[in-house]
């Protein structure tokens, strides 16, 4: 069964730290995502990569940085966590031209900043 | 900038009816649009896509519309059950863009479905 794992389930942090989002694919992917998820405003793009270091910018970046070292791995980094980065966090990875079988998603990771 | 606008933001439906989402896009460079189902705690899953080169896509119970003049296009679950209550995402792309989009996906705010029994 192909999975996209993220590392961790919940998460509490304290305002003003670092705080590094894991997520690890195991389908070859070729390109990887960073979504954030809150009510009533959907899902939306943090960052997307579509290979080995390359990253790109989605609608809201402000305030998050990637890594992407290895193809199966993609990180999201909060460099000082603020109480407005409280959200729900997704990744996904998909292969491009795969029409039918869209993005895969993990189960996501919400994080609590206090 | 929300270039998917999704309605309603919740739904709820008795057993058997059925249940329509409604979506609207700005862009007309756009020419993917899946739906996404989430169930509590689990991530977003592509349960149905259409390219605008055809009207309607249907597959069992589901049934995508697209009006690709009002840029427009709806989910439609025929014979709602208790196991389709979960939040419902409309998305777009530009699927054959070369440079790069990737096909990154916009997805509407949400719709939350509730069936009763």
């Amino acid at each position: 069964d192909v999975k996209v794992t993220q590392s961790s389930r919940y998460l509490v942090k304290r305002t003003g730290e670092k705080v590094f989002l894991e997520c690890v694919q195991d389908m070859d992917h070729e390109n990887m995502f960073w979504y954030r998820q809150d009510p009533g405003l959907g899902l939306r793009l943090i960052y997307f990569s579509y290979d080995v270091k390359m990253k790109e910018k989605g609608d809201i970046p402000e305030g998050y940085s990637v890594s992407r070292e290895k193809k199966e791995r993609f990180s999201l980094i909060l460099e000082s966590a603020s109480t407005n980065q409280t959200s729900m966090y997704l990744c996904a990875s998909s292969s491009p031209g795969h029409f039918n079988y869209g993005y895969t998603f993990g189960s996501g990771t919400r994080l609590t900043v206090v | 900038q929300q270039q998917v606008k999704q309605s309603p933001q919740s739904l709820i439906v008795q057993k058997g009816g059925i249940s329509i989402i409604n979506c609207a896009y700005e862009n007309t460079a756009f020419d993917y649009f899946p739906w996404y189902q989430q169930f509590p705690g689990k991530g977003p899953a592509l349960l149905i896509a259409i390219r605008p080169d055809v009207s309607e896509k249907k597959e069992g119970r589901f049934t995508i519309s697209f009006n690709k003049s009002a840029k427009q296009f709806s989910l439609h679950i025929m014979d709602s059950q208790p196991g389709d209550s979960a939040t419902y995402f409309c998305a777009a792309s530009i699927f054959n863009a070369g440079g790069t989009s990737y096909g990154k996906l916009t997805f509407g705010q949400g719709t939350i479905l509730t069936v009763h029994p």
